[in-house]
């Protein structure tokens, strides 16, 4: 089956510094990639994408990384702040598996003023 | 900024009752999903739907499940005959063909 998790469970970052939360994914065929973040008693809330066409991609603060090698994404925050604490998880499809996204366990970050 | 909407927020039943969760999609979306997630543990996906069918399920998702979109606007996910161990966050989502738009979910407790 499809196998998609994260490298660690919590990450504490101070305030202001970069925070960068790692994921591991197993289906070599995957090709689109999200990271979400989800705060506690909510959904989780889209923060960027990537293709498999890609390498990386950059948003508002944050970078997401792709490496197809090793099959192996990263979501880069700059500059964290508070506001930044929630979960985070990865998802990925493929074409082989319609439009059905397998998420990670997700990384708990938390900021520290 | 359009928003998935889901009612009720929470929701408490006795084993062995029906319930049923309710979704408004994003009004232009073509495809609806629905997810869940057990306390502690991962999003898991149990059904999408385009074209008003089920287009794909997973092993979740069994005769105990089914969805319906009555409407142009509701899109429902009803648990008949409710276990322990479906107690999670069930949570919709729309697309309109990638990227997807959660909703804040439904909690549904089953005492």
């Amino acid at each position: 089956g499809e196998s998609v998790g994260l490298h660690l469970p919590t990450l504490s970052v101070q305030e202001g510094d970069n925070s960068i939360i790692n994921c591991a994914y197993s289906n070599s065929a995957s090709d689109y990639f999200i990271w979400y973040k989800q705060e506690s008693g909510k959904g989780p809330q889209f923060i960027i994408d990537i293709r498999s066409n890609m390498d990386k991609r950059q948003g508002q603060r944050v970078t997401v990384l792709l490496n197809k090698t090793v099959k192996h994404l990263s979501l880069q925050i700059a500059a964290t702040q508070p506001g930044d604490s929630a979960v985070y998880f990865c998802a990925e499809t493929s074409s082989n598996t319609g439009n059905q996204f397998y998420f990670g366990t997700g990384t708990s970050l938390t900021v520290i003023p | 900024e359009p928003e998935v909407t889901q009612t009720p927020s929470h929701q408490v039943t006795q084993m062995g009752q029906e319930v049923i969760l309710r979704c408004v999609p994003i009004s232009n979306h073509l495809y609806f999903y629905w997810y869940r997630q057990i306390l502690g543990q991962k999003v898991e996906f149990l059904v999408s739907f385009y074209n008003n069918e089920i287009s794909e399920k997973s092993e979740i998702f069994d005769d105990q499940f089914s969805v319906e979109r009555p409407d142009g606007s509701n899109f429902t996910l009803k648990i008949r005959s409710t276990k322990l161990e479906d107690s999670a966050m069930y949570f919709c989502a729309s697309s309109e063909g990638e990227g997807y738009t959660f909703g804040s979910g439904t909690r549904l407790t089953v005492v």
